[in-house]
């Protein structure tokens, strides 16, 4: 199967920092990477489609320049919330794309718990 | 819109087989996806139904009704482990991924 490392697993930070989670694909290479965010008892809501070599697609409600994407090569892909603050505390998924047995499925990384304090 | 439905909460009882529906309106489809999802933790594949009809793997089994807009899972023998949430998520004609808001099933011993 596919795996997509994604880390770190918690972070606590002040309000006011900048968090970078770093999600991998660890033996396939993903043109395409998703994140998401979920808040508890909610579903996931998909942030931005992050591309390689391009610039992501953000949905609509989430600001590009609070949620920086970069998916510099075709196994890394970084969100950077800058400025954090505690509206900002959830839970943040990564996913790859990955054709498996003649179909496109999505792995999705261990995810990680942002507290901002 | 786009829109999945499934229960929001569902009780087993441990040994026992359990059901959990999805229905969608989407514009296209382009695959059915099963995930669990643990709390606090990120969800895990379980199945994917592209064409009408059942696939089984293991204790676990996917049913797609395109026509019906229409989809369960099925859980045999149920263990207490398998408490967690399934959500249900279907790639529209884009390639989108238009997620449900997950069923929270609980087991009982």
């Amino acid at each position: 199967g596919a795996v997509v490392s994604q880390h770190p697993s918690r972070v606590i930070c002040k309000s006011g920092t900048s968090v970078k989670i770093e999600c991998r694909s660890l033996d396939f290479q993903a043109t395409t990477m998703f994140w998401y965010r979920q808040f508890p008892k909610q579903s996931l809501m998909l942030m931005a489609t992050s591309n390689e070599g391009s610039k992501a697609t953000y949905e609509q409600g989430v600001e590009k320049d609070k949620f920086l994407i970069n998916h510099a090569s075709l196994t890394l892909s970084t969100l950077t919330v800058t400025s954090a603050h505690p509206e900002d505390s959830s839970f943040y998924i990564c996913s790859a794309s990955a054709s498996l047995q003649g179909s496109e499925k999505l792995f999705f990384g261990s995810g990680t718990q942002l507290s901002v304090l | 819109g786009q829109n999945i439905d499934q229960p929001t909460e569902m009780t087993a009882t441990e040994g026992a087989i359990v059901q959990i529906n999805c229905t969608y309106q989407t514009s296209g489809f382009n695959g059915l996806f099963w995930y669990q999802q643990h709390a606090g933790e990120a969800p895990t594949f379980l199945s994917y139904n592209v064409l009408d009809g059942l696939e089984e793997k293991g204790r676990f089994s996917s049913f797609l009704s395109r026509s019906k807009g229409y989809s369960y899972l099925l859980l045999k023998e149920l263990q207490m482990k398998d408490s967690a949430s399934y959500l249900c998520a279907v790639t529209d004609s884009n390639y989108q991924l238009i997620w449900g808001a997950g069923t929270k099933l609980i087991i009982k011993p």
